[in-house]
C-alpha cells in the first residue's frame, strides 16, 4: 500500500494567519482526499482533490478557507486560511489503496490562539 | 446518506474478551472496510470484504456482511490493552469513491 508523508506534524498558530499542510505520497495516485477531525469528533471530508483539475469541496467547506493545489500525482497541499480558534483541529489526507483500503497520513494537530 | 453507523458508540470491556462492533448503512455497497484510529493518530485500515462476501477473517479480526440487511459486524477476539481505540467502518461504493465515516465506536480494555 501507498505510504503517505504528511508535513507538518503539529503547529500553533495565531489567529488570522494561514498554515499550509503537506502530503507527500511514495507512488502515484488519481484521487487525494482531505479531512478534519475536530476534538472528539469523527473525521469530515472537506474535499477530493484531482490532478488537474479544481477539487470537490463537501457542503460547508469553500475555496477561499481550505484552498487545496495538486500539482502532480504525488503531492497535494491543504491551506487553512484565516484561522480562528474554530480551525483547531487535526488534518488528515487520504489516498485509495486498492484492496488495501485507504491509506492515511500520520494527521496535523492543529491549535489557534 | 453515504456514511456507515457505527454502534454501540462506546463500549467497554475486560481484556481477554471479545468485542464485537456493529456497522449499518443506507445504500448498496462495493466494499465495506473498517479502520481503526488510536487517541489522536491516523487512522489505520482493518480489513476490506467485498459485497459478494459474506465473512473475512484478518488475525484476531473476524469482519461478517450481511448485504439483505445492510449491515456488517466487526468482532475482535481475545481483546489486549493496544485494541483500545475508535473503530469506524466505511462502506464503499465503488472501487475507489470518498469515504463518509461515521461516529465510530469507542472501544476501551480494562486490565
Amino acid at each position: 500500500s501507498a505510504v503517505i508523508s504528511q508535513k507538518p506534524s503539529r503547529d500553533i498558530c495565531q489567529r488570522g494567519t494561514s498554515l499550509t499542510i503537506q502530503c507527500q505520497v511514495d507512488s502515484q495516485v488519481t484521487m487525494m482526499f482531505w479531512y478534519r477531525q475536530q476534538p472528539g469528533q469523527s473525521l469530515t471530508l472537506i474535499a477530493t482533490a484531482n490532478q488537474g483539475s479544481e477539487a470537490t469541496y463537501e457542503s460547508g467547506f469553500v475555496i477561499d478557507k481550505f484552498p487545496i493545489s495538486r500539482p502532480n500525482l504525488t503531492f497535494s497541499t491543504l491551506t487553512v486560511s484565516n484561522m480562528s480558534p474554530e480551525d483547531s483541529s487535526i488534518y488528515l489526507c487520504s489516498v485509495v489503496g486498492g484492496d488495501l483500503g485507504y491509506t492515511f497520513g500520520s494527521g496535523t494537530r492543529l491549535t489557534v490562539v | 446518506s453515504q456514511q456507515g453507523e457505527e454502534d454501540p458508540q462506546a463500549l467497554s470491556i475486560q481484556e481477554g474478551e471479545n468485542a464485537t462492533m456493529n456497522c449499518s448503512y443506507k445504500t448498496s455497497i462495493n466494499n465495506l472496510q473498517w479502520y481503526r484510529q488510536n487517541s489522536g493518530r491516523g487512522l489505520v485500515h482493518l480489513i476490506l470484504i467485498r459485497s459478494n462476501e459474506r465473512e473475512k477473517h484478518s488475525g484476531r479480526l473476524r469482519v461478517t456482511l450481511d448485504t439483505s440487511k445492510k449491515s456488517s459486524s466487526l468482532l475482535i477476539t481475545a481483546s489486549r490493552a493496544a485494541d483500545t481505540a475508535s473503530y469506524f467502518c466505511a462502506p464503499g461504493y465503488s472501487s475507489a469513491s470518498k469515504i463518509i465515516f461515521g461516529s465510530g465506536t469507542r472501544l476501551s480494555i480494562r486490565p
